[in-house]
């Protein structure tokens, strides 16, 4: 399978904890994405990384998150302390430059 | 700011029976129309992009089509298999080569019944 991969695809934790997700891109896409979805709505943008530059992160939704792509290759997102709001189903996209997005199959996150 | 704004909001179907999806936006300037399909439990499956007003794309029983304001996902004799959320998207236009990642509308969830 040449798609976008996600690890763990499931995650519960208790509040308070930290979790890091995993992203691995389609291999020649230099840009990467995390968004978060909440039941209902469509997915919201977080960050993006085009090969290892963060260039955005103002959307990130507190300093308890941060992602890293150290070697322009796959991705980590952590989320630290979590909150029972953190619970959400968290996506991974990759694009060839400015080109169309291929999303992940999500890590669901359940905060107890 | 950019917003997206889809309908309805949920739409039950016999098999065979076309109907469309709406998705009005308004975005600074437009760089790309997405429309992805999501079924539960799993990431986002692209279906179309489109750049241009009056620009239509076509792929086995759906057809998308942009204007100005909105665009249009018909869906022409539809099976229950097309049942899942269909999701509209924009992405702006940002000078220096910037990028602020797509905004998308909640979501059309489908039902396609036999």
């Amino acid at each position: 399978d040449t798609g976008v991969s996600q690890d763990p695809r499931h995650k519960i934790t208790k509040r308070g904890q930290n979790v890091t997700f995993r992203c691995d891109p389609i291999s020649e896409h230099n840009r990467l994405y995390w968004y978060r979805q909440t039941l209902g709505q469509g997915p919201e943008f977080l960050t993006y990384f085009q090969n290892e530059a963060q260039l955005e992160k103002s959307r990130l939704l507190s300093d308890r998150f941060s992602a890293e792509r150290p070697k322009g290759s796959f991705s980590t997102l952590e989320i630290q302390r979590t909150e029972q709001g953190d619970s959400a189903m968290y996506l991974c996209a990759s694009s060839s430059g400015s080109d169309t997005q291929y999303f992940g199959p999500g890590t669901r996150l359940t905060v107890l | 700011e950019d917003q997206v704004t889809q309908s309805p909001e949920a739409l039950r179907l016999q098999e065979g029976e076309s109907s469309s999806l709406n998705c009005s936006y308004t975005v600074s300037g437009l760089r790309g129309l997405f429309w992805y399909r999501q079924d539960p439990g799993k990431g986002p499956e692209f279906l179309f992009t489109l750049y241009s007003a009056g620009e239509e794309k076509e792929k086995e029983r759906l057809k998308a089509t942009l204007t100005k304001k909105e665009s249009f996902l018909h869906i022409t004799a539809p099976k229950p298999e097309d049942s899942a959320t269909y999701l509209c998207a924009v992405e702006a236009m940002y000078s220096g080569g910037g990028a602020d990642g797509l905004t998308f509308g909640k979501g059309t969830h489908l039902i396609i019944q036999p």
